[in-house]
């Protein structure tokens, strides 16, 4: 399996523009993860996804942000308008659903809004 | 709400030394508790994973235990290597949420 595939690697964009990051999950995992990393604040759930349904979006810090999951093969994380503190690297992870099995995270999407 | 911590935030020893990090999580009700090792610039690699009804795991040089009641989990590094140096996350999923929690990370350096 190619593991959990996210694109762009890295994004560079204007303040004000919108951004679209992408996320393939490994085939079979039922369960989608976006997470946000910065330095001041570490690992960060931002929203998760079970069976393509949103289920817990408490962690997504403004309306700018959303999310969607049209089929169980992809995921977009849209931020409109970006801004500066937006900055950050951002992860995507899946997993089987079920309390036993353990996180395979992508290799993220580093962000810059400038 | 579940938080994590671990210590030390920085560690730096010679190679070839055993060395422990610590991470501790203050809702006992955890489900599992998962080792991850970061490089920079790089994702997560997942190293360890313990289900809810153990307590350790073993791969090779590494070895983590877990104890619910005291809120704590370790991760033992056996005669460390220069290619060990990574930053090493602990992540709890418990109380409920289905997401894992993230303590800041040992950031570990060892020195040739």
């Amino acid at each position: 399996d190619a593991g959990v595939i996210q694109s762009p690697r890295h994004e560079v964009t204007e303040m004000g523009q919108e951004v679209t990051l992408r996320c393939k999950p490994i085939s079979g995992h039922n369960s989608l993860f976006w997470y946000r990393q910065t330095m001041m604040r570490g690992l960060e759930l931002l929203i998760y996804f079970n069976n393509n349904v949103p289920i817990d979006d408490s962690g997504m810090p403004e309306d700018r942000f959303s999310a969607k999951m049209p089929n169980a093969s992809f995921s977009t994380l849209k931020i409109q308008p970006s801004e500066p503190r937006d900055s950050a690297v951002y992860f995507c992870a899946s997993r089987e659903t079920g309390i036993n099995y353990g996180y395979t995270f992508g290799s993220g999407t580093r962000l810059t809004v400038v | 709400k579940q938080e994590v911590t671990q210590i030390p935030a920085a560690l730096s020893v010679p190679e070839g030394e055993n060395l422990v990090l610590n991470c501790s999580f203050t809702d006992s009700a955890i489900y599992n508790l998962q080792w991850f090792r970061q490089d920079p610039g790089k994702g997560l690699t997942s190293l360890l994973l313990i289900q809810s009804s153990q307590r350790e795991q073993t791969s090779g040089r590494l070895n983590a235990s877990l104890d619910k009641s005291s809120g704590r989990s370790t991760l033992y590094i056996a005669a460390s290597q220069p290619g060990d140096s990574a930053t090493y996350l602990c992540a709890g999923q418990g109380g409920g949420a289905d997401g894992l929690t993230f303590g800041k990370g040992t950031h570990l350096i060892i020195q040739p």
